[in-house]
C-alpha cells in the first residue's frame, strides 16, 4: 500500500520570504501522480500544484515550484515570496494511474504566515 | 471548471436520527466520487469510493450500515449517516475523480464539505 509522510506538523515563514514544505512517499509504482492541496480556513481543499511522475521537469505554478526526486521518493513543495494568505494546511497526496484511483494524503503541515 | 456542490454545509442532528449529505457535480459527470472524513486538525481519511450504478468500496474499519453511500447517477452521490451519534460529529467532504475524459487528466475537485454535529 502506498504511504505519504509529511514530517513537519507546523512550519513559520516571514511574509516575502521562502519556505520548503517536505513529503515522502512509499510506493512500488513506476508510474504515478503526486499532488499538493491547501486547506485554509474555509476547509475547502484547493489543488496547488500537481506532478506526474513519468515527467523529470520539477512543476511549478508562479510562486509555487516542487523539487521531485523520484528515485529517493521525495516530493517537497516550495513556496517563493510568501503572502498572508498562504497561511493554510497543506498535503500531500499520491495517486497511481488507474481512473478511479484513490488519493492517498499525508498528516499535512500547518503553514503560518507572520509579517 | 469541474465543480462538486456539496450540501448542506452543516448540519445538527439529535443523536439517533439520520443525516444526508449531497454531492452534486455541476458540469460534468462523476463515474466515481471519494467520501471523506476529517477530524480537527488531521488528515482526510477516506471512507468509502462509489461508483455509479454500483455498490460503494467501503475502506477498511468504516462501518457500511452506519454510512449509506448512493450513487445512483452520473451527477449525485449522497452519503447518509444512519442513527447518528456524538461521535459520528465530524467534517464530511466528497471528491469526484475527473479521470481523462473531462480531460482532468486524473485530477479531483472537491465539495466544500459538511460538518456534523450529533447532539
Amino acid at each position: 500500500a502506498q504511504t505519504v509522510t509529511q514530517s513537519q506538523p507546523e512550519m513559520s515563514v516571514q511574509e516575502a520570504e521562502t519556505v520548503t514544505l517536505s513529503c515522502t512517499y512509499d510506493t512500488s509504482e513506476s508510474d504515478y501522480y503526486l499532488f499538493w492541496y491547501k486547506q485554509p480556513p474555509s476547509r475547502q481543499m484547493i489543488l496547488v500544484i500537481r506532478q506526474e511522475a513519468y515527467k523529470q521537469q520539477n512543476a511549478t505554478e508562479n510562486r509555487f515550484s516542487v523539487n521531485f526526486q523520484k528515485a529517493a521518493k521525495s516530493f517537497s513543495l516550495k513556496i517563493s515570496d510568501s503572502q498572508l494568505g498562504d497561511a493554510a494546511m497543506y498535503f500531500c497526496a499520491y495517486r497511481g494511474t488507474g481512473t478511479a484511483s484513490k488519493l492517498t494524503f499525508g498528516t499535512g503541515t500547518r503553514l503560518q504566515v507572520t509579517l | 471548471g469541474a465543480v462538486v456542490s456539496q450540501h448542506p454545509s452543516w448540519v445538527i442532528c439529535k443523536s439517533g436520527t439520520s443525516v444526508k449529505i449531497e454531492c452534486r457535480s455541476l458540469d460534468f459527470q462523476a463515474t466515481t466520487m471519494f467520501w471523506y472524513r476529517q477530524f480537527p486538525k488531521q488528515s482526510l481519511m477516506l471512507m468509502a469510493t462509489s461508483n455509479e450504478g454500483s455498490k460503494a468500496t467501503y475502506e477498511q474499519g468504516v462501518e457500511k450500515d452506519k454510512f449509506l453511500i448512493n450513487h445512483a447517477s452520473l451527477t449525485l452521490s449522497t452519503l447518509t449517516v444512519t442513527s447518528a451519534h456524538p461521535e459520528d460529529s465530524s467534517f464530511y467532504i466528497c471528491s469526484a475523480s475527473l479521470g481523462t475524459g473531462q480531460g482532468g487528466n486524473y485530477g479531483y475537485t472537491f465539495g466544500s464539505g459538511t460538518r456534523l454535529t450529533v447532539v
